[in-house]
């Protein structure tokens, strides 16, 4: 069974760091494609950012470009976002999902909360 | 980027009716179209991709179909467990881009 596992999230001043960390289970990590999709309070479900299998190929949603880094340790099963420069618009629960096309799995997210 | 917009964002069925949701894409996106069931405090579900492609652990009442800038998921006959917000999403391009949603609520 696909397990993924988000954890990092907390609460943050703006202009701040934070990283979160998906753990994978259940399937062989290396050879997929992972992203990060988030949604804020009330709001709809907003792509963030895509890491393909080796790490080669990455992607990155404009509002999170420059202030967001996308990166995995294949041998420890593990997805990362690096995230800076925060802001309050940054507030949500982030989602951790599997797939390069449609998204067939999900972790059950963490939550962000960017706030003075 | 390609731009999801989805029809209606809210739309009130009463249960056993049929329910009709849209979603049109700025420009073509072939069949590379996925749509996903949302239920508050849970994970979103990946129910039909390929436009019209329905994944094996929802029954055969939802259904899919379009292509290129115009899709439409259907529920034949709306269940309790049905009502949710349901999102569509290309994969056609970079970077990939959801809509904003339609909520089905119980009339």
């Amino acid at each position: 069974e696909v397990q993924l596992v988000e954890s990092g999230g907390g609460l943050v001043q703006p202009g701040g760091s934070l990283r979160l960390s998906c753990a994978a289970s259940g399937f062989s990590f290396s050879n997929y494609t992972m992203n990060w999709v988030r949604q804020a309070p009330g709001k709809g479900l907003e792509y963030v950012s895509t890491i393909g299998s080796n790490g080669g190929t990455i992607y990155y949603a404009d509002s999170v470009k420059g202030r967001f880094t996308i990166s995995r340790d294949n041998s420890k099963n593990t997805l990362y976002l690096q995230m800076s420069s925060l802001r309050a618009e940054d507030t949500a629960v982030y989602y951790c999902v599997k797939g390069r096309w449609e998204l067939p799995a999900w972790g059950q997210g963490t939550l962000v909360t960017v706030s003075s | 980027e390609v731009v999801m917009t989805q029809s209606p964002a809210i739309l009130s069925v009463s249960p056993g009716e049929r329910a009709t949701l849209s979603c049109r894409a700025s420009q073509s996106v072939s069949s590379n179209l996925a749509w996903y069931q949302h239920k508050p405090g849970q994970a979103p579900r990946l129910l039909i991709s390929g436009a019209s492609t329905r994944a094996t652990a929802f029954p055969a009442r939802f259904s899919g179909s379009g292509s290129g800038t115009e899709f439409t998921l259907t529920i034949s006959s709306l269940q309790s467990e049905d009502f949710a917000v349901y999102y569509c999403q290309q994969y056609n391009n970079w970077p990939r881009t959801f809509g904003q949603g339609t909520k089905v609520e119980i009339k």
